[in-house]
């Protein structure tokens, strides 16, 4: 059981450039979602996912897309990288326990530096 | 939207201490949560609180959701080295998945 999955974990890319960050879980969780994390600003919601085909805008979504075709998978795809995406972003994803929402389970991270 | 001040920003202290952290939002929530963050790791799940007034335990962790569901506590008691890294609270309102981190608690531990 991997849990929740990252790759790449270390990403340069020069401004313009376009790539994907690749998120996977094992655990059949509905919710899924990506974050990132700048020094003093804690985690802030990029975007969010309550189950396949369907995807939603988080606090900080402008200059990132998302797709969800299976319960698994949930990719961040920046368009055209800027110098203020430099980042770590975690994916995470959450299981629903009877009438709760569960826990947020984080990956590991992606350090992304755009040059 | 809705913010969280967490507070220290930072802290260091002595090995064996007991440490004090809290968070406060604007607005109230349903749902407290703590992680750790360890370096180059992802946060992870330390309390879950969904009651107001409940008081959790987690080994040497304790937390508290507040009474006017606005505020939450952590503490940790005779802190050792391993409990340095970034401590988080986070906040859900609403019946919705979305939460609402705190800027974090970097802790630092003297030997």
């Amino acid at each position: 059981n991997a849990g929740v999955t990252q790759t790449p974990k270390f990403q340069v890319l020069k401004t313009g450039q376009s790539m994907t960050l690749q998120c996977a879980q094992d655990m059949n969780h509905e919710y899924m979602s990506w974050y990132r994390q700048d020094p003093g600003m804690g985690l802030r919601l990029i975007h969010y996912s309550v189950g396949a085909g369907i995807t939603d805008q988080g606090e900080v979504p402008n200059g990132y897309n998302v797709s969800r075709s299976t319960t698994e998978d949930f990719p961040l795809r920046l368009l055209s990288a800027a110098p203020s995406q430099t980042s770590v972003y975690f994916c995470a994803s959450i299981r629903r326990q009877g009438g709760y929402t569960g826990e947020l389970f984080f990956g590991e991270g992606s350090r992304l530096t755009v040059l | 939207g809705q913010q969280l001040n967490q507070s220290p920003q930072s802290m260091f202290i002595q090995e064996g201490e007991d440490v004090s952290m809290n968070c406060t939002s604007s607005s109230i929530f349903n749902t407290w949560l703590w992680y750790k963050q360890d370096p180059g790791e992802g946060p992870v799940l330390l309390i879950a609180l969904y009651k107001a007034g409940e008081l959790t335990s987690n080994g040497r962790l304790t937390a508290q959701f507040g009474i006017t569901r606005k505020d939450s506590f952590l503490n940790i008691s005779a802190s050792i080295p391993s409990d340095v890294g970034i401590y988080f609270c986070a906040g859900r309102a609403g019946g919705g998945n979305k939460l609402t981190f705190g800027t974090g608690t970097q802790l630092k531990v003297e030997l």
